[in-house]
């Protein structure tokens, strides 16, 4: 079964980088985009970018340019995305996605709070 | 701010229906991209409801139902159910930008 399994809680100060991990089973890895999806306290759903796992191949939401980086190790299946500059309007759940024809999310990782304090 | 707007929030008496919007413009929702429906319940990843404007992954009951005219869609849910109090979102993709996935604000769902 799919299975996207995120890594544990961060907490971070201001100025610092977080890297957020997704390790992917149960599907070929590399047949699919993988999108980072976050969601603030009491918030909405924000997207942040995608990442092509066979080809590396990335692009990244407006807001985020030059402060997210997303990466993959094809041996192990596992993506990551790394946020820096983090500011306390960067606390979330970070959520990766996998994504389907016709730009749905089927599966979703469980989360992965990232706390950024002063 | 979104692009794609939702009202924040709706609600119903048990067994009755509801409807939650939402509304894109022509580069989303009215360019003929898919609109998806999730499901999140307090504290867990959004779940795939509704994908491709109306259809029902394996599971979901068909209690829950989709639809496109235009720039807008819709989420219906007859049969309300306690179980369905959640927070529901739409999604699609939008041209207007570099490769922009689209998320609705985020309907409250609350069952009274």
């Amino acid at each position: 079964q799919v299975q996207l399994v995120q890594s544990g809680a961060e907490t971070k100060k201001s100025g610092a980088s977080v890297k957020v991990s997704c390790k992917a089973s149960g599907y070929i890895f590399t047949g699919y985009y993988l999108h980072w999806v976050r969601q603030a306290p009491g918030q909405g759903l924000e997207w942040m970018g995608w990442i092509n796992l066979s080809s590396g191949d990335t692009n990244y939401a407006q807001i985020f340019q030059g402060r997210v980086s997303m990466t993959r190790d094809t041996s192990i299946t596992t993506a990551y995305m790394e946020l820096t500059s983090l500011t306390s309007d960067d606390t979330a759940v970070y959520y990766c996605a996998r994504i389907r024809s016709g730009w749905r999310f089927d599966f979703w990782g469980q989360g992965t709070l990232v706390t950024v304090s002063s | 701010q979104s692009v794609l707007t939702q009202p924040p929030s709706v609600s119903g008496a048990p067994g009755q229906r509801v409807t939650i919007s939402c509304t894109g413009s022509s580069s989303n929702i009215g360019a003929g991209y898919d609109v998806h429906w999730y499901q999140q319940l307090p504290g867990t990843a959004p779940k795939l409801l509704i994908f491709g404007d109306y259809n029902r992954p394996s599971g979901v009951p068909d209690r829950f139902s989709g639809s496109k005219s235009g720039t807008s869609a819709s989420l219906a849910i007859t049969g309300l159910q306690a179980e369905d109090e959640a927070d529901y979102y739409c999604q699609s993709y939008d041209n207007s930008l570099s490769g922009s996935v689209l998320f609705g604000g985020g309907t409250k769902l609350t069952v009274l």
